[in-house]
């Protein structure tokens, strides 16, 4: 069972549109985790969020926590080429392992 | 600082066959971690070692073992391969402590395995 649901699944959109990125669940977490992943090399960490409500920007990316610490989405201002890749969450729920979802892969073109 | 490295990248192998799996960590992380990405099920996680002892497991079968050296270095090794079994398999690494506070993880490369 996944612990954390990701919208969409596959996003294709041109170069200076913006997207939003969701993660759900029904399970509290204490914080959450944002990665990307490009093809061949395993995911980076973005951000991890932590308080519920807590918002963090990243360029132009930016980065929610739900005020019940249960979803959180991302937002990207005019996407470029460059931000393509998986883009995968994570929540944390110590002291057990990160439960990720299943990604969300972005496509943006020239 | 050299990142987290797995050996080999590529790997075929055929059904029934075992695999060892390398990781070596970042110079001074002592936990490693491993996971499965398959399309289907996204990453998974496999175990998690630290200071030699494996101290978190996920949901896999028992084909599915690790070990870790007092270099921190890390082996997976997975038995009796299936042809499910076909996936990246990546490590992770962090400084480590306390399991309630989770320091960044540093993944590597992974290992694209093939079973035939």
């Amino acid at each position: 069972t996944q612990l954390l649901e990701q919208s969409p699944q596959f996003l294709s959109i041109q170069e200076g549109e913006n997207l939003t990125v969701y993660c759900n669940s029904s399970s509290v977490f204490s914080s959450l985790q944002w990665y990307r992943q490009e093809p061949g090399e395993g995911p980076v960490l973005l951000v991890t969020v932590v308080t519920g409500g807590e918002v963090k920007k990243l360029k132009r990316l930016t980065f929610q926590f739900g005020d019940a610490r249960k979803d959180s989405s991302l937002h990207i201002t005019a996407a470029q080429p460059g931000d393509t890749g998986l883009y995968l969450c994570a929540g944390v729920r110590p002291p057990r392992a990160l439960n990720f979802g299943k990604g969300t892969s972005l496509l943006v073109t020239p | 600082k050299a990142g987290v490295t797995q050996t080999p990248r590529y790997l075929i192998k055929t059904r029934g066959q075992q695999v060892t799996l390398s990781c070596s960590p970042i110079s001074g992380h002592r936990s490693v971690s491993w996971y499965q990405q398959t399309p289907g099920q996204g990453l998974q996680f496999l175990f998690e070692y630290f200071s030699e002892t494996q101290r978190n497991k996920g949901n896999f079968p028992g084909r599915f073992s690790g070990r870790q050296f007092s270099n921190s270095r890390s082996e997976m090794n997975v038995s009796t391969l299936e042809l499910g079994d076909s996936a990246l398999y990546l490590c992770a690494s962090r400084v480590g402590g306390s399991l309630s506070s989770y320091n960044e993880q540093f993944f590597g490369p992974g290992t694209r395995l093939t079973v035939l």
